[in-house]
């Protein structure tokens, strides 16, 4: 059973443009939110997190949306750019029963901003 | 300072054969990660060391994979008889504090194909 979904496998857009990143999740105690951005042959590096408790986080040109009645979120790049084609995965964090806690990823969608 | 680095980058065995894979975490992180990426699905969840205690193991597959951490500092991930759904990529990650919104820093991966 996948807690983390990302629906859209890949996302197109022009230069300039806005990109917004969907993300849905199933269990209601997560109670962390995060997005990683994968370049091709590297590992995911943290971009822009979010705690269960606000509803918005705004780093540069990336705001991350949460909407915890939906349990949805998202992330919105402006303006996008060239570089900024990457994968980017989804991720939520609860405490485990071990006392750990775990993350949980999304299977990733694929940006390409085209110049 | 060096990240979390991985080794192999790349491994081809056949069906029935062992393979370890090292991570070297960030120097003084307690806390390491391994996930597995399948075919472009999603960053699945394998174990948790705290130091040199295995936390979380509760996404390893089944008995064929073994991870061991012997003094806290870098993990191997063994796989012994590799199936050839044991394909994929293998992140490994650290962090240094154990709260919800720690960021963890991945590693380039390894790509274990299994033929």
């Amino acid at each position: 059973d996948q807690q983390v979904k990302q629906n859209s496998p890949s996302l197109s857009v022009q230069e300039g443009r806005i990109s917004i990143l969907n993300c849905d999740y199933t269990n209601s105690m997560f109670d962390y939110f995060l997005w990683y951005k994968k370049y091709p042959a590297e590992g995911p590096t943290f971009l822009i997190s979010i705690s269960s408790i606000k509803d918005k986080n705004e780093d540069g040109r990336f705001t991350v949306f949460l909407n915890k009645s939906a349990k949805h979120l998202s992330l919105h790049i402006v303006p996008s750019q060239p570089g900024d084609s990457a994968v980017y995965f989804c991720a939520a964090s609860a405490f485990g029963r071990t006392g750990g806690f775990k993350t949980i990823f999304g299977a990733g969608t694929r940006l390409f901003v085209k110049a | 300072e060096a990240g979390v680095t991985q080794f192999p980058s790349h491994s081809v065995i056949e069906k029935g054969q062992t393979v370890t894979l090292r991570c070297d975490p960030i120097s003084g992180h307690d806390n390491l990660y391994w996930y597995r990426r399948v075919m472009g699905k999603e960053i699945k969840f394998l174990l948790h060391f705290v130091k040199e205690s295995k936390q979380d193991e509760s996404g390893m597959p089944n008995n064929r994979f073994l991870a061991e951490r012997t003094g806290g500092t870098y993990s191997t991930l063994k796989v012994q008889p590799a199936e050839l759904e044991d394909s994929g990529v293998y992140f490994c990650a650290s962090s240094q504090e154990r709260q919800l919104n720690t960021e963890a820093f991945f590693g380039q991966g390894t790509r274990l194909t299994v033929v």
